[in-house]
């Protein structure tokens, strides 16, 4: 059974250029999740969407993030322009809502991530 | 927002001892309190789980105890093994989670 997938896995880029990542969640699941890993700041959550639709993106860091997720089984992260500074390993996670919980509640599943690199 | 604070961010132990890892969180709607684990270049994955209702929980050599009324909870290995090494994360929330910055755990042989 294949577990989230994300792509690329790498990704190096010049300042300005704009960088899309994408992630495929668990076949059945309804809730997916972006986040970001940095030394500095850790594992922080920048978006999440339940049934495809954005629920909470208070963690998205400014207007040049962008995610979307046209249907259940594909989401993108897009960045416009990248810079420096949003160099990060991106991690997308999925979880099947238990019914009656909260979305945070139910148990995530990482994907294998996407270095970013903005030289 | 929730706040969740731990501690050690390192912590070195000889193959068989125990380690222990707490976290503390601020918001006390958070009733769901998972802790993973990340090796290398890997993704995190879930070790141990628990929720609100329960004060204890156990899996072969990993435990986790949840003091709601202090907000604290804490992640305890028994029999350390140097395939244990990684680094460790506490996670708290209701809608979310927010995660702790993580403690990097190092089992010598």
């Amino acid at each position: 059974d294949a577990g989230v997938i994300q792509s690329p896995r790498h990704e190096v880029t010049e300042m300005g250029q704009e960088v899309t990542l994408r992630c495929k969640p668990i076949s059945g699941h309804n809730s997916l999740f972006w986040y970001r890993q940095t030394m500095m700041r850790g594992l922080e959550l920048l978006i999440y969407f339940n049934n495809n639709v954005p629920i909470d993106d208070s963690g998205m860091p400014e207007d040049r993030f962008s995610a979307k997720m046209p249907n259940a089984s594909f989401s993108t992260l897009k960045i416009q322009p990248s810079e420096p500074r949003d160099s990060a390993v991106y991690f997308c996670a999925s979880s099947s809502r238990d019914s009656g919980s909260e979305v945070g509640t139910d148990t995530q599943y990482f994907g294998p991530g996407t270095r970013l690199t903005v030289l | 927002g929730e706040n969740v604070e731990q501690h050690p961010s390192t912590l070195s132990v000889q193959e068989g001892d125990s380690a222990v890892i707490k976290c503390t969180y601020s918001d006390s709607a958070s009733n769901y309190f998972p802790w993973y684990k990340q090796e290398l270049g890997k993704r995190p994955q879930l070790i141990i789980d628990i929720r609100s209702n329960v004060g204890e929980k156990k899996d072969q050599r990993i435990a986790v105890t949840l003091n709601k009324t202090a907000k604290h909870f804490s992640l305890h290995i028994t029999e350390t093994q140097p395939e244990d090494s990684a680094v460790y994360f506490c996670a708290a929330g209701y809608s979310t989670l927010t995660f702790g910055k993580g403690t990097m755990l190092l089992v010598s042989p």
